[in-house]
């Protein structure tokens, strides 16, 4: 079993709509939970990061975390033609676990 | 100022040659990571030094692989030799180590491997 899982998608939106990712993880020593995006030929690039059970809140991104059900949240509000990209989830109780990424597109 | 950057973006090597991949951190970064992600699979840990000294090689695949990084500054990672399954991007990631484990790492570009 995988420490980190991810739906790989792909994942196709029009622009505005709300775009949900998530992943589920096995390892309870995980403590810090991150959402990274990568656009392509590129390195990824934190997003959002998280400590504790709950939501956090960035413009347009939210991410949740729900550490009793080891389940992870990204969720993009009125999406853009430039939010198309991977976006990987990864924590960490010392070095980054990352699940396999989803892409997405949202299509102008 | 910079980020992280790699060189070289990509390398196409026959099984059985060698290949170095470099990899410059941020400057003032004490940790560097080594990160790959193989076709189809997620990015997996390789190792992280902190300042010179390797802290965790826990995820290098096998003897083949060797990191160094000279002086605490840039790092190298030589895989000799290069097998068909070593292809994919290597990725580093450097941060500032203020906080441990919890830093933001910063990824360069990634390295692109082909073993033909």
């Amino acid at each position: 079993q995988k420490e980190v899982e991810q739906d790989p998608g792909p994942l196709s939106v029009p622009e505005g709509a709300i775009v949900s990712l998530n992943c589920t993880y096995s390892n309870s020593a995980f403590q810090y939970f991150m959402w990274y995006r990568q656009y392509s030929r590129k390195g990824p690039e934190l997003l959002m990061y998280t400590y504790s059970s709950g939501n956090k809140e960035d413009g347009r991104f939210t991410a949740q975390v729900d550490k009793s059900s080891k389940y992870i949240s990204l969720f993009i509000r009125d999406s853009q033609p430039s939010d198309s990209a991977t976006y990987l989830c990864a924590m960490t109780d010392y070095k980054l676990s990352f699940g396999a990424g989803t892409t997405v597109t949202v299509r102008a | 100022e910079a980020g992280v950057t790699q060189f070289p973006s990509h390398s196409v090597i026959e099984k059985g040659q060698t290949v170095t991949l470099r990899c410059d951190p941020i400057s003032g970064h004490d940790n560097l990571y080594w990160y790959r992600r193989v076709m189809g699979k997620e990015i997996k840990f390789l190792l992280h030094f902190v300042k010179e000294s390797k802290q965790d090689e826990s995820g290098m695949p096998n003897n083949r692989f060797l990191a160094e990084r000279t002086g605490g500054t840039y790092s190298t990672l030589k895989v000799q030799p290069a097998e068909l399954e070593d292809s994919g991007v290597y990725f580093c990631a450097s941060s500032q180590g203020l906080r441990g484990s919890t830093d933001t790492q910063y990824f360069g570009p990634g390295t692109r491997l082909t073993v033909l």
